[in-house]
């Protein structure tokens, strides 16, 4: 149990275009999503966090309007990315918490960005 | 501030052991996390601790100090598939997860 899917798996676009990016718990109702940035051979930085129905928190340094954040229901946000640039290719991954004994996060299986 | 230190890389061979420690300084504290990330994968949860001490599954243990801030993953009859970064998540009072940057484990034959 505790499935997290994302799609797209990859995506390549041009500069200047807007990149759609699902994040869906398949088996539980996610009470929290976050979203996250990894570049290559670095940790996860953590962009947002959302709650279905409010809106979201995001970290220091991120560009709310550049990222936009829906979290429109217990199984479902979205992660758009406007006006992409190059230097936004990165690793995007989600994750969601439900009502478990602790805390933990279970991850989607990332979408990989290139901005050409 | 909020850190969280391990080490960058480690190697070990095939059937071996190896521990990989952590130090955390979160601000609050709601468990100790241990994931392991595959390269170009997301990362998938090995382990909690909340309480200090050892907890074992299978051949991986996570051990905990909260005193010490504090926390080891220990990996056992290493395999060559355990070749992977693994990320040490210190929970802050927020509930929210402080990463550490992974270590990166290579397993040798």
């Amino acid at each position: 149990g505790a499935v997290v899917s994302q799609h797209p798996s990859r995506v390549i676009c041009k500069s200047g275009t807007s990149v759609k990016i699902e994040c869906r718990s398949l088996d539980f109702q996610a009470t929290t999503m976050f979203w996250y940035r990894q570049f290559p051979k670095q940790s996860l930085m953590l962009m947002a966090t959302s709650n279905e129905g409010s809106k979201a928190t995001y970290e220091q340094g991120v560009e709310k309007d550049k990222f936009l954040i829906n979290h429109a229901s217990l199984t479902l946000s979205t992660l758009t990315v406007t006006s992409a640039h190059p230097e936004d290719s990165s690793f995007y991954i989600c994750s969601a918490t439900g009502l478990f004994d602790y805390n933990e996060q279970f991850f989607g299986p990332g979408t990989r960005l290139t901005v050409l | 501030g909020q850190n969280i230190d391990q080490p960058t890389e480690m190697t070990a061979t095939e059937g071996a052991i190896v521990q990989i420690n952590c130090t955390y300084q979160t601000s609050g504290f709601n468990g100790l996390f241990w994931y392991q990330q595959h390269a170009g994968e997301a990362p998938t949860f090995l382990s909690y601790n909340v309480l200090d001490g050892l907890e074992e599954k299978g051949r991986f243990s996570s051990f905990l100090s909260r005193s010490k801030g504090y926390s080891y993953l220990l990996l056992k009859e290493l395999q060559m598939k355990d070749s992977a970064s693994y990320l040490c998540a210190s929970m802050d009072s927020n509930y929210q997860l402080i990463w550490g940057a992974g270590t990166k484990l290579i397993i040798k034959p």
